[in-house]
């Protein structure tokens, strides 16, 4: 069985733009989360996603934003990039009911903004 | 909202040898606890993890214990091995879906 894929593995990108990442989540699983990790901060709750619904947000601003498609892929786009949104972006799929007994993270996007 | 607390930050031990790591939450109504482990370039890795309504959980090497009287639980790693060397993270939640918060990390490294 495959596991949770997300595209790009690295990006880099300037202050002002704004950035999409993918994720492509085990086959049968219904939920999608997204974390940022930094050394700072650690691992921070984003978003997650049940059924293209979101059912829980973190506490980021909103250029943070996501979306999850019918066949349970999810992107995350953040708008305005600052440098401070340099991190490992970490998607994690749970499912079918999206327990999270059963979530599994992928590789992570790296993003560097400059 | 939850806050989690991990200690210590960085574990050294020698291969053989138990490794204990200490979490302590702060919302009463967390009710799920999991433990992650992350290798450099990897994402987190879950290996175990366990409920309110039970105090103790194992699974060969690894087990976890939780009070929720005093609002902590640990992880215990027995006979450790040098691939036991990784990032681990201590995570809570007041539900079953979706928002974990998580603790900063031990970066345990096994000596051989």
């Amino acid at each position: 069985k495959a596991g949770v894929t997300q595209t790009p593995r690295y990006l880099i990108k300037t202050r002002g733009q704004q950035v999409t990442l993918s994720c492509s989540p085990i086959s049968g699983h219904r939920s999608v989360s997204w974390y940022q990790q930094t050394p700072g901060q650690g691992l921070q709750f984003l978003f997650e996603y049940f059924s293209e619904t979101q059912r829980n947000k973190g506490n980021f601003p909103g250029r943070f934003s996501g979306r999850q498609f019918s066949n349970s892929r999810s992107e995350m786009n953040v708008s305005t990039l600052e440098l401070g949104d340099s991190a490992l972006y970490l998607c994690a799929s749970s499912g079918p009911s999206g327990r999270l007994e059963t979530q599994y993270f992928g590789p992570g996007t790296r993003l560097l903004v400059l | 909202g939850e806050n989690v607390e991990q200690h210590p930050s960085t574990l050294s031990v020698q291969e053989g040898d138990s490794a204990v790591i200490k979490c302590t939450y702060s919302d009463s109504a967390s009710n799920y606890f999991p433990w992650y482990k992350q290798e450099l370039g990897k994402g987190p890795q879950l290996i175990i993890d366990i409920r309110s309504n039970v105090g103790e959980k194992k699974d060969q090497r690894i087990a976890v214990t939780l009070n929720k009287t005093a609002k902590h639980f640990s992880l215990h790693i027995t006979e450790t091995q040098p691939e036991d060397s990784a990032v681990y993270f201590c995570a809570a939640s007041t539900d079953s879906w979706g928002k974990l918060q998580f603790g900063a990390g031990t970066q345990v490294v096994v000596t051989p």
